[in-house]
């Protein structure tokens, strides 16, 4: 296992169109989050799931997000109806509980989004 | 509610100085910080926590950051810079006071560029 995947690396549409990203986190990190990242700015928080639970969402996952995680392992993040806003950086991030001596996130590489 | 500011945008520093970049905090309880550090069009890279403990950090690639509880900081700093240390310095904090959030707030971010 060699880090947290994200597919695709870009993804160029047209705006009103769906989109679906893919995260792959570390096998045995129970905890998976998602971010959104825009030019020049820090990652903000979107949502985070423990296992398949989806315990906390963040006000800027509009009704146009939603996020999955089945089986509680890798976990896909749709927009709807997409919008020149949603243009930036999506990034998934996965960790085992804050217990853990190994706390901390492991990030994916980043799917780019840009929205035409 | 937890916060995170880096009130610089960006330092510059000479190949082999010392470099130090600043990062501030506010949560309600315990603090858990981390730095990361971002590539061009890459994900995030762990460079170290503080959890509990001693004070001062070590972490990659030679860098180490001292936690000051009545300062309320964390800077992240390095005895002698490299050209490849240029990239995107972000800080993050977690609130471990109940009910706090379960998602790591970061930073908006600091460019660091080495100067050869």
């Amino acid at each position: 296992d060699t880090g947290v995947s994200q597919d695709p690396r870009h993804k160029i549409t047209k705006r009103g169109q769906n989109v679906t990203f893919r995260c792959d986190p570390i096998s045995e990190h129970n905890r998976l989050y998602w971010y959104r990242q825009t030019l020049g700015q820090g990652p903000e928080f979107l949502t985070y799931f423990q296992n398949e639970a989806q315990l906390e969402k963040s006000r800027l996952l509009s009704d146009r997000f939603s996020a999955e995680r089945p089986k509680g392992s890798f976990s896909t993040l749709e927009i709807q109806r997409t919008e020149q806003g949603d243009s930036a950086m999506y990034l998934c991030a996965s960790s085992l509980g804050p217990d853990s001596p190994n706390y901390g996130y492991t990030f994916g590489s980043g799917t780019r989004l840009t929205v035409v | 509610a937890q916060s995170v500011a880096q009130p610089e945008d960006q330092v510059n520093v000479a190949e082999g100085n010392p470099l130090t970049v600043k990062c501030t905090y506010s949560v309600s309880g315990n603090p858990y910080l981390f730095w990361y550090v971002q590539y061009p069009n890459r994900g995030l890279q762990f460079l170290l926590k503080y959890i509990t403990g001693d004070n001062l950090v070590k972490g990659s690639y030679g860098f180490e950051a001292e936690f000051n509880k009545s300062q309320t900081s964390f800077h992240l700093k390095k005895p002698s810079a490299l050209v490849s240390d240029s990239a995107l310095y972000f800080c993050a904090v977690r609130d471990f006071s109940s009910g706090s959030a379960r998602q790591l707030t970061f930073g908006s971010g600091t460019q660091l560029t080495v100067l050869p």
